[in-house]
């Protein structure tokens, strides 16, 4: 099987832009989670799509939105661009919806790296 | 609020060392616990994870509920295992992964 593909790889945008990323899971994987990962931050989470439904989101501005569609790709937007939203998104797929319990796997991307001047 | 600490940002052991990467976590409830692997230009993967109670790659994680700890263990380090390593919990819920700031272990030649 294909993994996770995230397109593009490189993206470079200005303050006050948008941007859009994408995200392909593996095929027949419904759940999509986002994560941006940073030096000083981390991996957080962002937010997580399942059946075209967001389950949950993390700690983030409303600047940061998403979406899924019925084959179950996933875009993920961020509007008004600041020079903080530099990092690298990266995007992971599972089978099902949150792992809890069970003994699912998240497939990671390569993840997109996004650069604000 | 659920929290991840990993007090190590850096941890280098010679070959054949064992190795003991520290993981600490605040979380009200019963956690999943879990190790995440990055190898250089490779893809984050997980690595183990506490319900499952196996022994990958050499590697070894105990479930500390007193202790609230979740270190990843290798008796014999090898210079193969060089990548950055994260916890990460997952809440009841399985709704959100929380990962902790990653370690990086160099095992030297």
């Amino acid at each position: 099987k294909a993994g996770v593909t995230q397109t593009p790889r490189y993206l470079i945008k200005t303050r006050g832009q948008q941007v859009t990323l994408s995200c392909s899971p593996i095929s027949g994987h419904r759940s999509v989670s986002w994560y941006q990962q940073t030096p000083g931050q981390g991996l957080q989470f962002l937010f997580e799509y399942f059946s075209e439904t967001q389950r949950n989101k993390g700690n983030f501005p409303g600047r940061f939105s998403g979406r899924q569609f019925s084959n179950s790709r996933s875009e993920m937007n961020v509007s008004t661009l600041e020079l903080g939203d530099s990092a690298l998104y990266l995007c992971a797929s599972s089978s099902t919806p949150g792992l809890a319990g069970s003994t699912d796997t998240q497939y990671f991307g390569p993840g997109t790296r996004l650069t604000v001047l | 609020a659920q929290r991840v600490t990993q007090p190590e940002k850096l941890l280098s052991v010679f070959k054949g060392a064992p190795v003991e990467l520290k993981c600490n976590y605040s979380y009200s409830g019963s956690p999943e616990l879990f190790w995440y692997v990055q190898y250089s230009r490779q893809r984050l993967q997980l690595l183990l994870r506490h319900i499952s109670r196996e022994s990958i790659k050499g590697f070894t994680a105990d479930l500390n509920k007193g202790e609230t700890s979740f270190h990843l263990k290798k008796p014999f380090a090898q210079e193969e295992d060089s990548a950055m390593y994260y916890c990460a919990l997952l809440d009841n819920a399985g709704n959100m992964l929380t990962f902790g700031g990653g370690t990086r272990l160099m095992v030297k030649p």
